[in-house]
C-alpha cells in the first residue's frame, strides 16, 4: 500500500524561528513529490520535486527530495504569523495509464507573534 | 479570470439523501479529481478523470459517483450509501495526468463543506 507520513503533524513557533517540515514516503512508480500550503480552503501549490538533490526555493521556503532515502523536505527560515497553515505533502504515482496523488495528513504549523 | 469553481459553499444532507457537489474549471485542464478532507486525516482521493466520458476509483469511492460529459465539469454525487458524509470536499484539476512532468500540478477549487442534518 503507497503510504506518505508528514511529521510532525503538529507544530507551534515563534516569529523568526526556522521550522523544517518532514515528508517520507513508500510507494510503487513514484513520479514526483509536491508540497502544497493550506490556509483556510484550497491548497495552494508551493513546490513540485523530481530529482533528488536539487533544492527547489521561494523566498523564506525551500524543499529538497532524497530519492534514496525516500524522504522530503520543507523549510521556511524567518517565519511568520501568515506561515500559519496546514502543510501538505503529496507523491504523484504513476498506475497503468493513470496517474494520481497520494497526500500525507499534513503538518499544522502555527506561528505566534 | 482562470480557475476552479466549486458550488455551493455549504451544504446540508437529510438522511437518506443524494447531493451533488458542483465543480467546474475553465484552465481547459484535462484531468480533474476530487478528494475529502477529514481532520487529522488529510485528503484522501475519491474519484479522478483524466478525460472526458472516462473516470477511474481513488481510495474511496465507495458511496460517490461522479460524471465527466463535458471537459469544464465533474460534479460529484454523495449518495445515501455514504454513511459518513461530513466532510470537506475538494476538487481539483491538472493540464493532464499524463503529460509532460511540469504539468502534472493540480490547482484546487476552494471547496464545498457537506453536513448532515
Amino acid at each position: 500500500e503507497d503510504k506518505v507520513v508528514q511529521s510532525p503533524l503538529s507544530l507551534v513557533v515563534h516569529e523568526g524561528d526556522t521550522v523544517t517540515l518532514n515528508c517520507s514516503y513508500e510507494v510503487t512508480n513514484f513520479r514526483s513529490l509536491l508540497w502544497y500550503k493550506q490556509e483556510k480552503k484550497a491548497p495552494t501549490f508551493l513546490f513540485m520535486l523530481t530529482s533528488s538533490g536539487i533544492e527547489k526555493k521561494s523566498g523564506r521556503l525551500s524543499s529538497i527530495l532524497d530519492k534514496k532515502e525516500l524522504f522530503s523536505i520543507l523549510n521556511i527560515t524567518a517565519t511568520q504569523t501568515g506561515d500559519s497553515a496546514i502543510y501538505l505533502c503529496a507523491v504523484y504515482l504513476r498506475g497503468g495509464s493513470n496517474y494520481k496523488l497520494t497526500f500525507g495528513k499534513g503538518t499544522l504549523l502555527t506561528v505566534n507573534p | 479570470d482562470g480557475g476552479i469553481t466549486q458550488s455551493p459553499k455549504y451544504l446540508f444532507r437529510k438522511e437518506g439523501q443524494n447531493v451533488t457537489l458542483s465543480c467546474e474549471q475553465n484552465l481547459n485542464h484535462d484531468a480533474m479529481y476530487w478528494y475529502r478532507q477529514d481532520p487529522g486525516q488529510g485528503l484522501r482521493l475519491i474519484y479522478y478523470s483524466q478525460i472526458v466520458n472516462d473516470f477511474q476509483k481513488g481510495d474511496i469511492a465507495e458511496g460517490y459517483s461522479v460524471s465527466r460529459e463535458k471537459k469544464e465539469s465533474f460534479p460529484l454525487t454523495v449518495t445515501s450509501a455514504q454513511k459518513n458524509p461530513t466532510a470537506f470536499y475538494l476538487c481539483a484539476s491538472s493540464i493532464s495526468g499524463a503529460s509532460a512532468l511540469a504539468l502534472e500540478t493540480q490547482y484546487f477549487g476552494p471547496g464545498t463543506r457537506l453536513l448532515v442534518l
